[in-house]
């Protein structure tokens, strides 16, 4: 079982809506990331936070807006998305450095966007 | 610059049989690098990892890779495949560029068992 906790696992979308992704992790880690997986991709990286501050912006669209409430929770707002937007949306959290040691990922919550 | 190519898209075995799923990276610094699986539908899981300390490494579900700096290696290895290991395989390889980490995931090799 994970321990990165993501809500919803699936979520279906209208390119005028307002949706949230959300992420837990209750390890202590510093630091969490969003990842945009396509089909047969490999992750892609969106955003990084380490010590709920934004460190990594991976020149990602204004449509797509992170928050880190706190060490635990990270958010994903999404607002005005396009269908090519569709895609398995990965969050993840480590100890130490951001981007450096083992990430811990959560199942993922796959979006379509209609 | 950092740099991680899977030689393999996708690698077909019986089951029973030996895994071997090939991996070269390129470092300007000295690298960590990981293997990761992904199931259908699933998150990414760590199955090992090395971080300058033994050079061939043991990980979950009876894999292990070796570390080979001559070769600039990591390959991944089962000596039996099960059914249950067929996913999809990403190498990735860590280390600083500057003031910041980076981590650079390969393209990933589909590993299919059959019965």
């Amino acid at each position: 079982d994970t321990e990165v906790t993501q809500t919803p696992k699936h979520l279906v979308m209208g390119m005028t809506n307002k949706k949230s992704l959300k992420c837990e992790q209750h390890m202590g880690h510093r630091a969490m990331y969003w990842y945009k997986q396509k089909a047969k991709k490999p992750p892609e990286l969106m955003f990084v936070y380490s010590y709920e501050k934004l460190s990594i912006n991976e020149s990602v669209p204004s449509r797509f807006s992170p928050e880190c409430p706190n060490s635990s929770l990270l958010n994903l707002h999404l607002h005005a998305l396009q269908p090519e937007d569709s895609a398995l949306y990965l969050c993840a959290s480590s100890w130490g450095e951001p981007n450096t040691g083992e990430l811990f990922f959560g199942e993922g919550s796959r979006l379509t966007v209609l | 610059a950092q740099s991680v190519t899977q030689l393999d898209s996708h690698v077909s075995v019986s089951e029973g049989t030996p895994v071997l799923l090939r991996c070269n990276y390129s470092s300007s610094y000295s690298p960590s690098l990981f293997w990761y699986v992904q199931h259908p539908n699933k998150g990414l899981q760590l199955l090992l990892k090395y971080t300058s300390a033994a050079t061939l490494v043991k990980g979950i579900n009876g894999f292990e890779a070796e570390f080979k700096k001559s070769e600039t290696s990591f390959h991944l290895t089962k000596p039996s495949a099960h059914m249950s290991d067929a996913a999809e395989y990403f190498c990735v390889v860590s280390s600083f560029s500057g003031s910041q980490g980076n981590l650079i995931f390969g393209k990933g090799t589909k590993l299919s068992v059959k019965p």
